[in-house]
């Protein structure tokens, strides 16, 4: 069966310092991975979407980036935080024709101070 | 394009009432439709899924939704609300690609 890992779980981190979120997948090949943010009582916003190694395409422009160095491996990163980069970070998988089912991971709840 | 409308940020009932939670959508292409349910500081659980098989779909833990096409409509509902039941509830749309379109969410509350 496939899982999804994201960490870490929670993390706290000063303005200005950088971020590196890492997901991976098991159970599967090739996946579509994709990145989120759910900031407090709003919904989901895609962040970044991958549908192979090196390929990336962001949705929102912002002073994040994403990348994928593996085949199931998704990290999102950032050089200099800022405060509304706070909010819970999702990744998740889908396979093509599988009706473009996504299924998350555990998320990362990042407060930035 | 597709977009979606979850009637109903909040909605309570009591333990062992019907649950309704409310979506429709709007989308150029034949639908996929998604609930998903999301617990405190966890991820998001896919309840049940609409691809233009059967209209009445049944998912996990006792939860159902119907699609219809006439109303652009795909309300989730179980027949008998349980504590457990609570959480934040997602309904989504795609047409078909990788992308999808979530609403806002609807927080369930049960009581006692």
């Amino acid at each position: 069966s496939q899982t999804i890992h994201q960490w870490p779980a929670t993390l706290v981190q000063p303005v200005g310092s950088p971020l590196s979120l890492e997901c991976t997948v098991e159970g599967t090949s090739n996946p579509n991975l994709y990145w989120y943010r759910q900031a407090a009582g709003r919904g989901l916003q895609l962040l970044f979407y991958s549908v192979g190694i090196g390929q990336i395409s962001s949705e929102v422009p912002q002073n994040l980036s994403a990348s994928r160095p593996q085949d199931r491996q998704f990290i999102l990163s950032s050089k200099k935080l800022l405060l509304s980069d706070s909010g819970f970070y999702l990744c998740a998988w889908s396979v093509v024709g599988s009706g473009e089912t996504q299924y998350f991971g555990p998320g990362t709840r990042l407060l930035v101070l | 394009a597709q977009s979606v409308t979850q009637l109903g940020s909040h909605v309570s009932v009591s333990e062992g009432a019907l649950v309704l939670l409310r979506c429709n959508y709007s989308s150029s292409v034949p639908p996929y439709l998604f609930w998903y349910v999301q617990y405190p500081n966890q991820g998001l659980q896919l309840l049940l899924k609409y691809t233009s098989a059967a209209t009445l779909v049944k998912g996990i833990n006792g939860f159902e939704a119907e699609f219809k096409k006439s109303e652009t409509s795909f309300h989730l509902t179980k027949p008998s609300a349980h504590m457990s039941d609570a959480a934040e509830y997602f309904c989504v749309v795609t047409g078909g690609g990788n992308k999808l379109t979530f609403g806002t969410g609807t927080q369930l509350k049960v009581e006692l």
